[in-house]
C-alpha cells in the first residue's frame, strides 16, 4: 500500500529465536499499530504507538515488544518465538488515532515458527 | 467484553445477485462502524465508515447501514461481480478498532 511498507513479507524461523518485523511509513502519521490475524479471528491489536518513544499494549501483547525511535519506523520484536506466534502480522498507520478515520494497512508479514 | 461478530463466515453466490453481509456488536456505546475489504496476500482497504451519528453510507454499489439500537450493521452489495470476491471485515471504531472475523465472499461467474 502506498505510504506504508512491511518487511519482510515472509519469514520462517525456529522456536526460541528472536524475530523483528519492520513497519515503515512515509506519511508522517502519528499513530502506528501492529495487529495479528489468525483464522477464525479478526485482527487483534498487539501494540500501538502514539508518537516517537510512546507506545502502549494492545489486547495480545504477551511475548511481543515494540520500539519507535523515529516517526517513520515501528518495530515489532518477538523476543523468543513460539509456535503460537505463527500468524500474519499487519501494520497500520492513522493520522487521527480515533474513530477509525484514515487507517492505511501494510500488505502483511506471514511469519511461520517451526 | 466488547465483541464484534460476522455471520456468515463464508458466502458463495452467482454473479449478479444482490447480497447482504451482517455485522453485530455487543457494545451499545458504539462510536463509528467501518467496513474493510481484504484480498488474499494484501492488506486491508477501507470501504465505508459510518459515524455514530449516521445511519448509512453509500459508495457505488455498496451501501452500509448502522442500527445502534439493535447492535447491527449490514453491508449491501448490489449486482455482485466476480471482482467483489474477497473477505469483508467490519470493525467497531473508537480509540481502537475492534474487529469481526470476516465474511469470505465468493462470486461465481
Amino acid at each position: 500500500d502506498a505510504g506504508i511498507t512491511q518487511s519482510p513479507r515472509h519469514k520462517v524461523t525456529e522456536t526460541g529465536t528472536p524475530v523483528t518485523l519492520r513497519c515503515h511509513q512515509t506519511e508522517n502519521h502519528r499513530y502506528m499499530y501492529w495487529y495479528r490475524q489468525d483464522p477464525g479471528h479478526g485482527l487483534r491489536l498487539i501494540h500501538y504507538s502514539y508518537g516517537v518513544k510512546d507506545t502502549d499494549k494492545g489486547e495480545v501483547s504477551d511475548g511481543y515488544s515494540v520500539s519507535r525511535s523515529k516517526t517513520e519506523d515501528f518495530l515489532l520484536t518477538l523476543e523468543s518465538a513460539t509456535s503460537s506466534q505463527t500468524s500474519v502480522y499487519f501494520c497500520a498507520i492513522s493520522e487521527s488515532g480515533a474513530g477509525g478515520f484514515g487507517y492505511t494497512f501494510g500488505s502483511g508479514t506471514r511469519l511461520t515458527v517451526v | 467484553k466488547q465483541e464484534v461478530t460476522q455471520i456468515p463466515a463464508a458466502l458463495s453466490v452467482p454473479e449478479g445477485e444482490n447480497l447482504v453481509l451482517n455485522c453485530s456488536f455487543t457494545d451499545s456505546a458504539i462510536y463509528n462502524l467501518q467496513w474493510f475489504r481484504q484480498d488474499p496476500g494484501k492488506g486491508l482497504t477501507s470501504l465505508l465508515l459510518i459515524q455514530s451519528s449516521q445511519r448509512e453510507q453509500t459508495s457505488g454499489r455498496l451501501n452500509a447501514s448502522l442500527d445502534k439500537s439493535s447492535g447491527r450493521s449490514t453491508l449491501y452489495i448490489a449486482a455482485s461481480q466476480p471482482g467483489d470476491s474477497a473477505t469483508y471485515l467490519c470493525a467497531r471504531a473508537s480509540y481502537q478498532l475492534i474487529w469481526g472475523a470476516g465474511t469470505k465472499l465468493i462470486i461465481k461467474p
